[in-house]
């Protein structure tokens, strides 16, 4: 297996554009979380999906923020309009059993906004 | 409220000196205790998952054990490639999420 896919590896932009991540999970994966991970914060959760629904967004930090699942095989998180303090490493993980069970991360998404 | 921290948030080991990383857990009601490794520029790949005091795993040069109020992983002999960050999560009751450390960098000389 490819394990958890995500793109683009590295994403510079300037503030107040649009970005967009995207993440393809394990095959047969039914739940999938995105994460912030920054050196202030560490390993953050933002939102995670099962079955493609969402189920906890409590950890998206602002409207700007909003994340899709529109099939079991792909995902994204956008941030409109992007600022410097998103600046970070985004993460994607997926697992089966949920939060009871052992999630796969990605390589990352790292995020610089100027 | 639920906290996961862990020390050192650094360590310098030379190759063959054994040493232990802490992850000490105040949480409402333990599910779950999972260890990740975590390399730069790369995503945290899981080591292991501990569900009750007095449990241990292995792997390689890497244990990790569990007690009611924190966790120890144990690195015996370590070698240049064990350089890494070790995560450590707390699973809680309830639909919450994993409470993750901050966690420890550890370096190990040749």
């Amino acid at each position: 297996d490819a394990g958890v896919i995500q793109s683009p590896r590295h994403e510079v932009t300037e503030m107040g554009q649009e970005v967009t991540l995207r993440c393809k999970p394990i095959s047969g994966h039914d739940y999938l979380f995105w994460y912030r991970q920054t050196m202030m914060r560490g390993l953050e959760l933002l939102i995670y999906f099962n079955n493609n629904v969402p189920i906890d967004d409590s950890g998206m930090p602002e409207d700007r923020f909003s994340a899709k699942m529109p099939n079991a095989s792909f995902s994204t998180l956008k941030i409109q309009p992007s600022e410097p303090r998103d600046s970070a490493v985004y993460f994607c993980a997926s697992s089966t059993l949920g939060l009871e069970d052992t999630q796969y991360f990605g390589p990352g998404t790292r995020l610089t906004v100027l | 409220e639920d906290q996961v921290t862990q020390s050192p948030e650094a360590l310098r080991l030379q190759e063959g000196e054994s040493s232990s990383l802490n992850c000490s857990y105040t949480v409402s009601g333990l599910r779950g205790l999972f260890w990740y490794r975590q390399d730069p520029g790369k995503g945290p790949e899981f080591l292991f998952t501990l569900y009750s005091a007095g449990e241990e795993k292995e792997k390689e040069r890497l244990k990790a054990t569990l007690t009611k109020k924190e966790s120890f992983l144990h690195i015996t002999a370590p070698k240049p490639e064990d350089s890494a960050t070790y995560l450590c999560a707390a699973r809680i009751l309830g639909n919450t999420p994993l409470v993750f450390g901050k966690g420890t960098r550890l370096s190990v000389i040749a």
